[in-house]
C-alpha cells in the first residue's frame, strides 16, 4: 500500500523559508520511473504543482516559483524535502506531495498525502 | 503553457440525476488528461487517467471522454458522496474546478 504524509510547520512568518517533509512508504525513489510531486491549494483555490523529483535525481520546477524552491530526496529515509524561501502570506495554503503515475510526459498524481496546511502570518 | 479552463463552476444536481462536467485545453493535450475528486476538508483522489481510465475502486457511474483539446466528466446517477469539486490536470496545469452541488 502506498502511503505519503506530510509534514512541517504550521506557521511561518513573512520572509522566513518554509521546509516540508514528504515522508512515504509502500515504494522506493531508488526504482527506474518513480517520481514524486509537490502541489499546494490556497484556501478555496484550485490546485498549483511546485516542483518534481525524480529516480534519477532530475530536478523540475514551477516557471512562477523556480526561484524559490529547492527539492531534495534521502532515499534510505524515504522522504522528499520541499523547501520554499522568503514566504509570503500569498503562500498560505494546504501543501501536498503526491506520487506520479504515468511516464513520461503522460502523468497524473496518485496517491497524494493528506495534506499540511501552513499559513503565513506575522 | 497550456491552459485548462473547467466549466461550470458550479453545477446544481438531484440525487440521481446525471452530471457532465467539461475541461478544455488550450492547445491539444491527446489523451493525456485526468480528473480528481475532492471533498471538503480532504485531498484530491484520482478518478479518470488517460483521459478515459478508472482509477482502481472508481465506480462506472464515472466515465471520461475526449481528446485533444476538449474532455467531459460524466457522473451518472449521482450519489450522496459524489457532491465535491472536481479538478481537471493535464502535466503541471490544473483546472479551476467545478463544484457539483445538490439542487
Amino acid at each position: 500500500q502506498v502511503t505519503l504524509k506530510e509534514s512541517g510547520p504550521a506557521l511561518v512568518k513573512p520572509t522566513q523559508t518554509l521546509t516540508l517533509t514528504c515522508t512515504f512508504s509502500g515504494f522506493s525513489l531508488n526504482t527506474n520511473g518513480v517520481r514524486v510531486s509537490w502541489i499546494r491549494q490556497p484556501p478555496g483555490k484550485a490546485l498549483e504543482w511546485l516542483a518534481r523529483i525524480d529516480w534519477d535525481d532530475d530536478k523540475f520546477f514551477s516557471t512562477s516559483l523556480k526561484t524559490r524552491l529547492t527539492i531534495s530526496k534521502d532515499t534510505s529515509k524515504n522522504q522528499v524535502v520541499l523547501t520554499m524561501t522568503n514566504m509570503d502570506p500569498a503562500d498560505t495554503a494546504t501543501y501536498y506531495c503526491a506520487r506520479m503515475r504515468g511516464a513520461g510526459y503522460r502523468y497524473w498524481f496518485d496517491p497524494w498525502g493528506q495534506g499540511i496546511p501552513v499559513t503565513v502570518s506575522s | 503553457e497550456i491552459v485548462m479552463t473547467q466549466s461550470p463552476a458550479t453545477l446544481s444536481v438531484s440525487p440521481g440525476e446525471r452530471a457532465t462536467l467539461s475541461c478544455r485545453a488550450s492547445q491539444s493535450v491527446y489523451s493525456n488528461l485526468s480528473w480528481y475528486q475532492q471533498k471538503p476538508g480532504q485531498a484530491p483522489s484520482l478518478l479518470i487517467y488517460g483521459a478515459t481510465t478508472r482509477a482502481t475502486g472508481i465506480p462506472d457511474r464515472f466515465s471520461g471522454s475526449g481528446s485533444g483539446t476538449k474532455f467531459t466528466l460524466t457522473i451518472n446517477s449521482l450519489q450522496s458522496e459524489d457532491f465535491a469539486v472536481y479538478y481537471c490536470q493535464h502535466q503541471g496545469t490544473f483546472g479551476q474546478g467545478t463544484k457539483v452541488e445538490i439542487k
